[in-house]
């Protein structure tokens, strides 16, 4: 069964540019969460996706925002780009929101960007 | 930022030692995960602990679900060199979806 893929797997965007990342979550999962990891900040909550809604967004300014699509793919994307922004973006999917065994969080690999 | 405090932050140990780490918290979580992530790599999940007071295994690893809620802790028996990485705890809030909140990890070093 294959994991959660992301890609790309790493990435360099210069300040001002915008940048869409992409997540396939493992087959069955409908939920999709996306956290930013940096060194400072650890590992932070943007947003959770399910059945293509929103569902909970995290302390994230509005140039961050994320879609689902109907077989359950998400997209983030960052317009605007900051030196701060410099991250490992990962993605985690589950069979489902709420509670139980149903919720556990899968990572993907990340996607490293690198904001010059 | 974040809301769990895990310690130790960091911890070199001996190859066959045992090793504990712990997470609390203010609130008072539904479910906890502990995670280790290695160089280059996402989160892999270890344990997931779901009601107060569960205590749960995986090979040499035990994890419990503190009885207040707001608090894990995770154990290691007789480390080896592959045991090396930073864990993570995370909570789940009742009624916030999947959304986890993340303590600031523990960097488990092993001197074989």
């Amino acid at each position: 069964k294959a994991g959660v893929t992301q890609t790309p797997r790493y990435l360099i965007k210069t300040r001002g540019q915008q940048v869409t990342l992409s997540c396939s979550p493992i087959s069955g999962h409908r939920s999709v969460s996306w956290y930013q990891q940096t060194p400072g900040q650890g590992l932070q909550f943007l947003f959770e996706y399910f059945s293509e809604t929103q569902r909970n967004k995290g302390n994230f300014p509005g140039r961050f925002s994320g879609r689902q699509f109907s077989n359950s793919r998400s997209e983030m994307n960052v317009s605007t780009l900051e030196l701060g922004d410099s991250a490992l973006y990962l993605c985690a999917s589950s069979i489902l929101p709420g509670q139980g065994a149903r919720t556990e969080a899968f990572f993907g690999q990340g996607t490293r960007l690198t904001v010059v | 930022g974040q809301q769990l405090n895990q310690s130790p932050q960091s911890m070199f140990i001996q190859e066959g030692e045992d090793v504990s780490m712990n997470c609390t918290s203010s609130s008072i979580f539904n479910t906890w995960l502990w995670y280790k992530q290695e160089p280059g790599e996402g989160p892999v999940l270890l344990i997931a602990l779901y009601k107060a007071g569960e205590l749960t295994s995986n090979g040499r690893l035990t994890a419990q679900f503190g009885i207040t809620r707001k608090d894990s802790f995770l154990n290691i028996s007789a480390s080896i060199p592959s045991d090396v990485g930073i864990y993570f705890c995370a909570g789940q809030l009742f009624d916030a979806g999947n959304m986890l909140t993340f303590g600031g990890g523990t960097r488990l070093m092993v001197k074989p």
